[in-house]
């Protein structure tokens, strides 16, 4: 399994807290992503990192924001969460390359009551 | 911009049937990549198969291979021989040869009974 983790694996908060996800690679990968998956959407892009503090946003990137400060983390910040974001989230890493695999980490269940 | 269309929301095979699972895509380049995903109940995100649009050999690994009509703009993955590990949510995805991010479709939940 790809060296990539994320924390934590579950939370609840409340609406208006601000919230942190963390995701941390072992791989020395250049590109890291965070996912967003809910019933009937697949997976959705929120912001990726093609580098060290080179972030791009993606397709649904209103409410989050993410940071990048060294190559193995990566952090989703949810800066008043609603129940809205209520979903489970993905870290995946990947090298340069069309064609490489995107690896992914085990997810986050995040509940915002 | 890209879209990856799942229309089969759920699916079902009997053990050891055969079973395919159709994706469609709008883009309008001509080199790109395709992947599915499974995603077992583990949530685990897991790489099934993966082709190469300009490659007109479809992409085949063990039990699992591609249908690839470029110009119709299909994907769909054929499971042979299916097994009850079989059993997951699949997702169809693309992604630009010049591009890093992934477009995933909504995916389609199979179901394999014994």
């Amino acid at each position: 399994d790809a060296g990539i983790t994320q924390s934590p694996r579950h939370k609840v908060t409340e609406t208006g807290t601000p919230v942190t996800l963390r995701c941390h690679q072992t791989e020395n990968h250049r590109y890291m992503y965070w996912y967003r998956q809910d019933p009937g959407h697949g997976l959705r892009l929120i912001h990726y990192s093609y580098g060290v503090k080179d972030t791009d946003k993606g397709e649904v990137s209103d409410g989050y924001s993410v940071s990048r400060s060294k190559t193995e983390d990566f952090l989703l910040t949810l800066e008043s969460a609603t129940s809205s974001q209520t979903s489970v989230y993905f870290c995946a890493i990947s090298g340069q390359g069309a064609g490489n695999e995107q690896f992914f980490g085990p997810g986050t269940r995040l509940t915002v009551l | 911009a890209q879209t990856v269309t799942q229309s089969q929301p759920e699916m079902s095979v009997q053990e050891a049937e055969t079973v395919t699972l159709s994706c469609t895509y709008d883009t309008s380049e001509s080199d790109y990549y395709l992947f599915w995903y499974k995603q077992p109940p583990s949530r685990q995100m897991i790489l099934v198969i993966r082709q190469e649009a300009y490659k007109q050999q479809n992409a085949t690994e063990n039990r699992f291979s591609v249908n690839f009509q470029k110009a119709a703009k299909s994907f769909s993955l054929k499971i042979s021989d299916s097994q009850l590990g079989d059993a997951a949510m699949y997702f169809c995805a693309y992604r630009e040869t010049s591009g890093s991010r992934l477009t995933f479709g909504e995916g389609t939940q199979l179901t394999v009974n014994p």
